[in-house]
């Protein structure tokens, strides 16, 4: 069954920009058209949206972050991928990639998550 | 943005105990509501969608309803393992948008 990895730096300065990506195996990424979602969740909070992606190219992103995310798919490598820019401490959060089930209703497969800390 | 709100935000039951958690949205989502529960350190997994459909392999003591702007989460027997964070989320449009989260505590 498909799985999501995400990897990437686990510790970014502040003003610098944050990237991550995400792996999908046991499957194509191209396959389904799929909006491909990224999740975050401060430690001890709640889980906050960032945006999505299919792999035509067609995003959509949460407004309250849409001025620094840009949001990328490679289906020749079956991954996507998160760049946020001018990150502060804020930015610190747990990571996730998530796919949603055929109706592009609910998520149910996630990444594991990745932590990412915004530190100098 | 459509803005999600749970409560209670935290509860403490015993086992085999009727839960229930409410969501509400602030504005009209059909049936574009659903329910994942988050262990520390794991990512959320999916309990139900679309309101009140049960979402493969979750068991049955998990139960959805509700339509338009409120909605619930009734666990009917509460079970060692359910010991939890509960989150609604809106798929309505987007953003995409969570509830703030119900932890469920041993009593």
């Amino acid at each position: 069954q498909v799985q999501l990895q995400e990897s990437g730096p686990g510790l970014v300065k502040p003003s610098q920009t944050l990237s991550l990506t995400c792996t999908v195996s046991g499957g194509s990424i191209s396959s389904g058209g799929y909006y491909w979602s990224w999740i975050r969740q401060p430690a001890g909070k709640g889980l906050e949206w960032i945006g999505r992606i299919d792999t035509r190219g067609n995003t959509n992103y949460n407004p309250s972050l849409k001025s620094r995310v840009t949001i990328s798919v490679d289906t020749s490598k079956n991954q996507l991928s998160l760049n946020l820019t001018s990150v502060a401490a804020a930015d610190t959060a747990v990571y996730y990639c998530a796919r949603p089930t055929p109706s592009e209703r609910a998520f149910d497969i996630w990444g594991q998550g990745t932590m990412v800390t915004v530190s100098s | 943005d459509i803005q999600m709100t749970q409560s209670p935000s935290s509860l403490f039951a015993s086992v085999g105990d009727r839960v229930t958690i409410t969501c509400r949205a602030s504005q009209t989502i059909s049936d574009f509501l659903h329910w994942y529960q988050q262990k520390p350190g794991k990512a959320p997994n999916l309990l139900i969608h679309s309101s009140s459909s049960l979402h493969s392999g979750v068991p049955s003591r998990f139960s959805g309803s509700g339509s338009g702007t409120e909605f619930t989460l009734t666990i009917s027997s509460l079970q060692p393992e359910d010991f939890a964070t509960y989150y609604c989320q809106q798929s309505y449009t987007t953003p995409r948008t969570f509830g703030q989260g119900t932890k469920v505590q041993i009593k």
